[in-house]
């Protein structure tokens, strides 16, 4: 079955980076599209990138553009997300996600999660 | 950007009801709209794509319709399980935002 599970997550400062790690397993996928979205405490969900099946097209939140790059390594069937300059505002549960296609598209499968919380 | 406008916010009904959530896109996206549903502490999980077709798995109850710039989520029971948030996702173009929610609680 399809298994979605994301690392990386912790306490980082203001202004510095992190990475953001999703083994996916269950399914091809150099085949799908991949996303990254989040999920601010106590708030709605808010779409952040996507990557194309063949890391060809990448497409960003205006919130996160030019701050975080979205990637994937189809020989290690992995997802990344590269956050730097992070803010408060960047706080949340970050979900790796699964297209249901090749590029755009719904979401089909999700990640349990994993929190990142930027504070001094 | 598409803005994606859910109504109500909260909605309030009982176990056997009919009720509708509605999305509205801020520019026709055609049918490039999903919905989900999210339970406390839980990813979301998808129920309906490309407007009105079922994800596999979902109960019949979850129907949804719609085109353009206006649409509806409907459940046609209510079963204590749904009571959870939905949201509404437009993938017609970049950036792919999401509605901001309605909340599904119990009467």
């Amino acid at each position: 079955q399809v298994q979605l599970v994301e690392s990386g997550g912790g306490v980082v400062q203001p202004g510095r980076s992190l990475r953001l790690s999703c083994a996916a397993s269950g399914f091809t996928f150099s085949s799908y599209g991949m996303h990254w979205v989040r999920q601010g405490p106590g708030k709605g969900l808010e779409w952040v990138a996507l990557i194309s099946y063949d890391g060809s097209n990448e497409h960003y939140a205006d919130s996160v553009k030019g701050r975080f790059t979205i990637s994937r390594d189809n020989s290690k069937n992995t997802l990344y997300l590269q956050m730097s300059s992070l803010r408060a505002e960047d706080t949340a549960v970050y979900y790796c996600a699964k297209g249901r296609g090749s590029g755009a598209g719904a979401v089909d499968y999700w990640g349990q999660g994993t929190l990142v919380t930027v504070s001094s | 950007d598409i803005q994606m406008t859910q109504s109500p916010p909260t909605l309030s009904a009982s176990v056997g009801d009919r009720v509708t959530i509605t999305c509205r896109a801020s520019q026709s996206i055609s049918i490039w709209l999903a919905w989900y549903q999210q339970k406390p502490g839980k990813a979301p999980k998808l129920l309906i794509y490309k407007a009105s077709s079922l994800e596999s798995g979902v109960p019949s109850r979850f129907s949804g319709s719609g085109s353009g710039t206006e649409f509806t989520l409907t459940i046609s029971s209510l079963q204590p399980d749904d009571f959870a948030t939905y949201y509404c996702q437009q993938y017609n173009s970049d950036p792919y935002t999401f509605g901001q929610g309605t909340k599904l609680e119990i009467k």
